[in-house]
């Protein structure tokens, strides 16, 4: 069965600091790897996803097939970033997602 | 546009009893699911639909029924709540399957005592 990995159940960083938030994966097939962020008393809404390579709110995150890691890096946090991350999965040809247990990123002024 | 919407927002049952969970969107989307998310886990599918009048198990559907009578709206039943279906409980939906954006509700939390 696939499984998502984030090791750190907390994060604190200071402001203009680099940030990563890792996330390891296991799945044999070809996976979809998404970032979903909650904000406080905001719902969970999607960061980005490893097929548009783009960069969201300066987060960017590389998949990476031979490590099976989709960590999510920002140059110089912002304490508008401070929230919680959830790394998440999708199967080829399923339906559903498959979360991480989160991280809480915290950015100190 | 609402985008994705739940009722209630907060429900406290008794063991045994029954409750049914409303989730509704007004995006026009084929896909529909309910997940779970308990302390310092990540959310866990129940059950999901890939159009009306279709539903099919996730990860953890047990002692958990569904229903997409209407394109716009999932229900999930709890027939008899147990202490462990303590939770809250997250819908979401979707255009389709492929590298498609999940929208998520702002959660009912439900308590079983």
């Amino acid at each position: 069965a696939q499984r998502v990995t984030q090791p750190e159940k907390l994060l604190s960083v200071f402001k203009g600091a680099p940030v990563e938030l890792k996330c390891n994966y296991s799945y044999s097939g070809s996976p979809e790897l998404f970032w979903y962020v909650q904000y406080s008393r905001q719902r969970l809404q999607l960061l980005l996803r490893h097929i548009s390579r783009e960069s969201i709110k300066g987060f960017t995150a590389d998949l990476n097939k031979g490590e099976t890691s989709f960590h999510l890096k920002k140059p110089f946090a912002q304490e508008e970033d401070s929230a919680m991350y959830y790394c998440a999965l999708k199967r080829g040809g399923a339906d559903g997602l498959t979360f991480g247990k989160g991280t809480h990123l915290i950015i100190q002024p | 546009n609402a985008g994705v919407t739940q009722t209630p927002k907060f429900r406290v049952l008794k063991t045994g009893q029954s409750m049914t969970l409303l989730c509704a969107q007004d995006m026009n989307h084929e896909y529909m699911y309910w997940y779970r998310q308990d302390p310092g886990m990540g959310l866990r599918l129940i059950h999901y639909s890939v159009g009306e009048g279709t539903t099919a198990k996730g990860e953890v559907p047990d002692g958990y029924n569904v229903s997409r009578l209407k394109k716009q709206n999932f229900l999930l039943g709890l027939e008899s709540a147990a202490p462990s279906q303590t939770s809250v409980y997250f819908c979401a939906s979707s255009y389709g399957r492929t590298y498609n954006e999940q929208f998520f509700g702002p959660g009912t939390r439900l308590t079983v005592l």
